[in-house]
């Protein structure tokens, strides 16, 4: 069984902090995504990755994969309240193929709240 | 990307009694998943929907509590059966393109 771990579980800085998420597996994970996801709706995608030292940027927030593809991290620089939500890491369950086609093992989530 | 359209998004139920949530994808996904979460938890992977066929369950889930039903590409359907308090959840499906799973709003249950 493929697991995440994500750390940490709650996170509570004060608006312009920096802060990263991490989340690490034993296991290889074909890809990794990121989601945000706020009460009463379902997780918003935000980013993929799949290639091993791979970096993405989204404004604000860095995302990196590990060079093995066992890990992964998410950067977020000064944050803001609209930043406050659920995050949560996925990795993409493969089959022989080498495509999850969408089916993921969760990490644990980190709660996020970012004060004015 | 996929939008999924998810019903109904709450219900309150009596214990003993049965919920059918639809899941409907705005496109044709190769894949569509259920999962359970609790509130600001993770997510669980009940069971792949596959269509024309009986879902694949994951370790813990069984097709007798959980049956699923996919007649199509775009639509699926998942009940819980002989619902129980430890059945309050929130639900959710997912559709997945490649490498990439979009997901509905999710149902919260709760079974009184």
């Amino acid at each position: 069984t493929q697991l995440l771990e994500q750390s940490p579980q709650f996170l509570s800085i004060q608006e312009g902090e920096n802060l990263t998420v991490y989340c690490n597996s034993s296991s290889v994970f074909s890809s990794l995504q990121w989601y945000r996801q706020e009460p009463g709706e379902g997780p918003v995608l935000l980013v993929t990755v799949v290639t091993g030292g791979e970096v993405k940027k989204l404004k604000r927030l860095t995302f990196q994969f590990g060079d093995a593809r066992k890990d992964s991290s998410l950067h977020i620089t000064a944050a803001q309240p609209g930043d406050t939500g659920l995050y949560l890491c996925a990795g993409g369950r493969s089959n022989a193929g080498g495509t999850s086609y969408g089916k993921l093992t969760f990490g644990q989530g980190t709660i996020l709240t970012v004060h004015p | 990307s996929a939008v999924i359209s998810q019903k109904p998004s709450r219900d309150i139920c009596q214990r003993g009694t049965s919920l059918t949530i639809q899941c409907q994808v705005d496109s044709q996904v190769t894949m569509m998943f259920w999962y359970r979460q609790q509130p600001g938890q993770s997510l669980t992977l009940i069971a792949t929907a596959n269509q024309g066929s009986e879902a694949t369950y994951e370790s813990g889930f069984v097709i007798d509590k959980f049956p699923i039903s996919r007649p199509n590409l775009t639509f699926s359907t998942l009940t819980v059966s002989n619902m129980s308090p430890e059945d309050s959840s929130i639900y959710l499906c997912s559709g997945g393109l490649g490498t990439e799973a979009f997901f509905g709003q999710g149902t919260r249950l709760t079974v009184v």
